[in-house]
């Protein structure tokens, strides 16, 4: 079974901290990616990998950065955290869709609060 | 741009009967995919059903399928003989080609009543 593991099932932290949301996966997948899930609003896209040390802006890459140094760990990067940032944070990974396999698997998300 | 659209935030249905959740989507591409993930709560989202949109016939896994119709732009999930496990948030979700990425519908929150 694939695995995809997040550091954090919640979080909490205070306006202006540096925050780093941690993601593992077991698969050997190529494609890592990052998403924020609000209520009415579905998942949106923050961050795509392709490969090591290779990223994508997503539709929504402002505020947030990431790492890919290994294959199987992406992070996700707050900077500066600010209260519009609260949110539930996904992450996936997938084989490449040339490979004939698109599916892809979710960690369990972080729920992060910023105060 | 590709949109999805899934206009039902919330639906309802008893066990043993069949539910069928709307999704509509925008796109110019011949090239492309269309999913279904299923988000139980406080689980991790699943992938549910997959359907290639140059595939006329419409996909089935168990007790879910698809109609899709593909000059109408519509890709609705109908779960058959709905069961408690079904409670959960449903999204639809595009994919361009070989892109990799999804674009996602809102969700639905299907709740199945015993």
């Amino acid at each position: 079974d694939v695995k995809v593991t997040q550091s954090s099932r919640y979080l909490v932290k205070r306006t202006g901290e540096k925050v780093f949301l941690e993601c593992v996966q077991d698969m050997d997948h190529e494609n890592m990616f990052w998403y924020r899930q609000d209520p009415g609003l579905g998942l949106r896209l923050i961050y795509f990998s392709y490969d090591v040390k290779m990223k994508e802006k997503g539709d929504i890459p402002e505020g947030y950065s990431v790492s890919r140094e290994k294959k199987e760990r992406f992070s996700l990067i707050l900077e500066s955290a600010s209260t519009n940032q609260t949110s539930m944070y996904l992450c996936a990974s997938s084989p490449r869709a040339e490979t004939g396999t698109d599916t892809q698997y979710f960690g369990p998300g972080t729920r992060l609060t910023v105060l | 741009a590709q949109t999805v659209t899934q206009s039902q935030p919330e639906m309802s249905v008893q066990e043993a009967e069949t539910v069928t959740l709307s999704c509509t989507y925008d796109t110019s591409e011949n090239n492309y995919y269309l999913f279904w993930y299923k988000q139980p709560p406080s689980r991790q989202m699943i992938l549910v059903i997959r359907q290639e949109a140059y595939k006329q016939q419409n996909a089935t896994e168990n007790r879910f399928s698809v109609n899709f119709q593909k000059a109408a732009k519509s890709f609705s999930l109908k779960i058959s003989d709905s069961q408690l496990g079904d409670t959960a948030m449903y999204f639809c979700a595009f994919m361009k080609g070989n892109t990799d990425k999804l674009i996602f519908g809102t969700g639905t929150r299907l709740q199945v009543f015993p």
